[in-house]
């Protein structure tokens, strides 16, 4: 059972550089997301897919863009790295909600680095 | 905007104490209220609790909501060492259900 795969793992970019960040999932799911983890911060939203061909914006979404051309397949970009992107990175997926919520599935997270 | 707010921020316990830990929540709907616990990498999730006044438990973990305090607690007892991870407390809201995280508990149990 792979359930949300994330690649890579670890990173080290330079300033400036650019990075794709591919998260699969295999569960059918409708709803993919990517969070950052910063210590001492939770997890924020970056940003989210209810759907393919569909994208919006989280609580953070400065200096990154995304795209859901395939259900399966979200994709987070960094067009020009900087050191406050340093953090790790988690994409989830979820269940479309019908009368309820479902809880959301976890990738094991990308370290990035960027220096 | 949705609020998740955990006390405490971190805790020490030696293994074989309970421990409770604690989610408030400001929200503008409210759909359920979920734990997570995180390790080394990714969140796994624990529970999924919706309605107030009702347990659920796992082994040595439970939790309950309470509405009205807008709040909800996780209970560990007989903490081991393997206990020792971030707790997170998450609302989903919006259309996409996304989840606004509170900014977790940091717990260390001792041998």
């Amino acid at each position: 059972n792979a359930g949300v795969t994330q690649t890579p793992k670890f990173r080290v970019l330079k300033t400036g550089q650019s990075m794709t960040l591919l998260c699969a999932q295999d569960m059918n799911h409708e709803y993919m997301y990517w969070y950052r983890q910063d210590p001492g911060m939770g997890l924020r939203l970056i940003h989210y897919s209810v759907g393919e061909g569909t994208t919006a914006k989280g609580e953070v979404p400065d200096g990154y863009n995304v795209s859901r051309l395939k259900k399966q397949n979200f994709l987070l970009g960094l067009e020009s790295a900087a050191p406050s992107q340093t953090s790790v990175y988690f994409c989830a997926s979820s269940l479309r909600a019908g009368q309820g919520v479902t809880e959301a599935f976890f990738g094991q997270g990308t370290r990035l680095t960027v220096v | 905007e949705d609020k998740v707010v955990q006390s405490p921020l971190s805790l020490v316990v030696h293994e074989g104490d309970t421990v409770t830990l604690n989610c408030s929540y400001e929200v503008t709907n409210f759909r359920s209220l979920l734990w997570y616990k995180q390790e080394k990498k990714a969140p796994t999730f624990l529970f999924m609790l919706t309605s107030s006044g009702i347990e659920k438990k796992s082994g040595r973990l439970s939790s309950i909501l309470d509405k009205k305090e807008l709040s909800s607690i996780l209970n560990i007892t007989a903490t081991q060492t393997g206990d020792s991870a971030i707790y997170l407390c998450a609302h989903p809201g919006g259309a996409g259900n996304m989840l606004t995280f509170g900014g977790g508990t940091r717990l260390m149990v001792k041998p």
